[in-house]
């Protein structure tokens, strides 16, 4: 059981370039959510997915693409990378039965990203 | 919009000392609230989940509470260690959404 894993740990872009951020789960929960974290800030939510198919956009949005094809995956599309982007992305899962049961938050180790 | 707040941003402490951090958030209607623990360079690890129809949750020398009406949690962290250094996040989880705080980067001296 992996939990959350998510490729790759480190990746250094050109503006303009683009790339794919890729996230499984084996636990089969039907949430997975991507965030990135800035310096010394928390975590601020790019889009989420309740379920193959379905997507929805967080917070900060702008500048990236999801999709859910599949319970396990959901890769995050960087287009035109810009030096903004450069953050660390987390990728997480939880399990929802119920419209008042927010699972507990499970998380991957993190994607440093570098746009030069 | 949801928004959450943690206070004090930094705490340096000396070892053996008994603490509290703060989490405070806008809408009460949280479903869940979760607290983790982040080292430098580390993704987050989940200390407690305290669910909504829960007061407190406890593991170990770690205590969370939860007041929804007040929006307030805490995380009291007893006899505090060097190797409880970390930055610690709270979490207000919600209908498929979660908001997070900034942070509170502890530091225990030996």
């Amino acid at each position: 059981n992996a939990g959350v894993t998510q490729t790759p740990k480190f990746r250094i872009l050109k503006i303009g370039q683009s790339m794919t951020l890729q996230c499984a789960q084996d636990m089969n929960h039907n949430y997975m959510y991507w965030y990135r974290q800035d310096p010394g800030m928390g975590l601020k939510l790019i889009y989420y997915s309740v379920g193959a198919g379905i997507t929805d956009k967080g917070e900060v949005p702008n500048g990236y693409n999801v999709s859910r094809s599949t319970t396990e995956d959901f890769p995050l599309r960087l287009e035109l990378a810009a030096p903004s982007q450069t953050s660390v992305y987390f990728c997480a899962s939880s399990y929802l039965n119920s419209p008042r049961n927010t699972g507990e938050l499970f998380f991957g180790e993190g994607s440093r990203l570098t746009v030069l | 919009k949801q928004e959450v707040t943690q206070i004090p941003a930094a705490l340096s402490v000396p070892e053996g000392e008994n603490l509290v951090l703060n989490c405070s958030f806008t809408d009460s209607a949280i479903y869940n609230l979760q607290w983790f623990r982040q080292d430098p360079g580390k993704g987050l690890t989940s200390l407690l989940l305290i669910q909504s129809s829960q007061r407190e949750q406890t593991s170990g020398r770690l205590n969370a509470s939860l007041d929804k009406s007040s929006g307030r949690s805490t995380l009291y962290i007893a006899a505090s260690q060097p190797g409880d250094s970390a930055t610690y996040l709270c979490a207000a989880l919600g209908a498929g959404k979660s908001t997070f705080g900034d942070g509170t980067t502890l530091t225990v001296k030996p």
